[in-house]
């Protein structure tokens, strides 16, 4: 069954620097997501992204966040001068061109920010 | 207001009762319903679409009430493997938009 694969599973990281979280969608899918969770918190949409750009971002997703799709398989996150309270479970889905479908998320990249 | 409001639980229950999970979403516009089931420190996986006409998958029924704006999920006979977190999950419009999380209901099977 193919699945959307993050690297790494867990990413441990100073304050001020840069993190990269890497995403491989489902090959045929058209839509990629970013999602975080806060431990013990519900989970948050990040950015969308469809035909390499950005469809739609949330408030979270300020200046220190960027996406990009550098190779047609790829989706990362990069998240500059990273805080503390960036320290979640950041989660990739992607999903198919139809309407109402639903969203495969990966196993997730645990970021801790010491 | 929430945009998507869940019982908070947790719900323990002993195998093979029968389990309850409300959802209440604010959106009037949203136009596509799911439940997801998220394991501790796992990512959340689908484990069924919510369709206006209600819909059942073995031991799970789902149903949608559009006019108040609420979802349901049921599981019977409840197993041991049944025990996550169940998440409520809606698309606030038709097509591909980002879904919107309710925080989950806990939900432990007891043996």
């Amino acid at each position: 069954e193919p699945e959307v694969t993050q690297t790494p599973s867990h990413q441990v990281t100073q304050m001020g620097q840069e993190v990269i979280l890497r995403c491989v969608p489902i090959s045929n899918h058209l839509y990629f997501y970013w999602y975080r969770q806060i431990l013990g918190q519900k989970v948050e949409f990040l950015v969308s992204f469809y035909n390499n750009e950005i469809s739609e971002k949330s408030e979270i997703f300020d200046d220190q966040f960027s996406v990009e799709r550098p190779d047609g398989s790829n989706f990362t996150l990069k998240i500059r001068s990273t805080k503390l309270e960036d320290s979640a479970m950041y989660f990739c889905a992607s999903s198919s061109d139809n309407v109402n479908t639903e969203a495969f998320f990966g196993q997730g990249t645990r970021l801790t920010v010491v | 207001r929430k945009e998507v409001e869940q019982d908070p639980g947790p719900f323990n229950v002993p195998e093979g009762a029968t389990v309850a999970f409300n959802c209440t979403y604010s959106n009037s516009a949203s136009q596509s319903f799911f439940w997801y089931r998220q394991d501790c420190r796992k990512e959340p996986k689908l484990l069924m679409s919510v369709y206006s006409s209600g819909n059942e998958d073995g031991r799970f029924t789902a149903q949608l009430n559009r006019a108040s704006q609420y979802i349901s999920l049921l599981i019977r006979d409840s197993k041991l493997s049944d025990s996550a977190t169940y998440l409520c999950v809606v698309n606030r419009q038709a097509g591909n938009t980002p879904l919107v999380f309710g925080k989950g209901t806990r939900l432990s099977v007891i043996a």
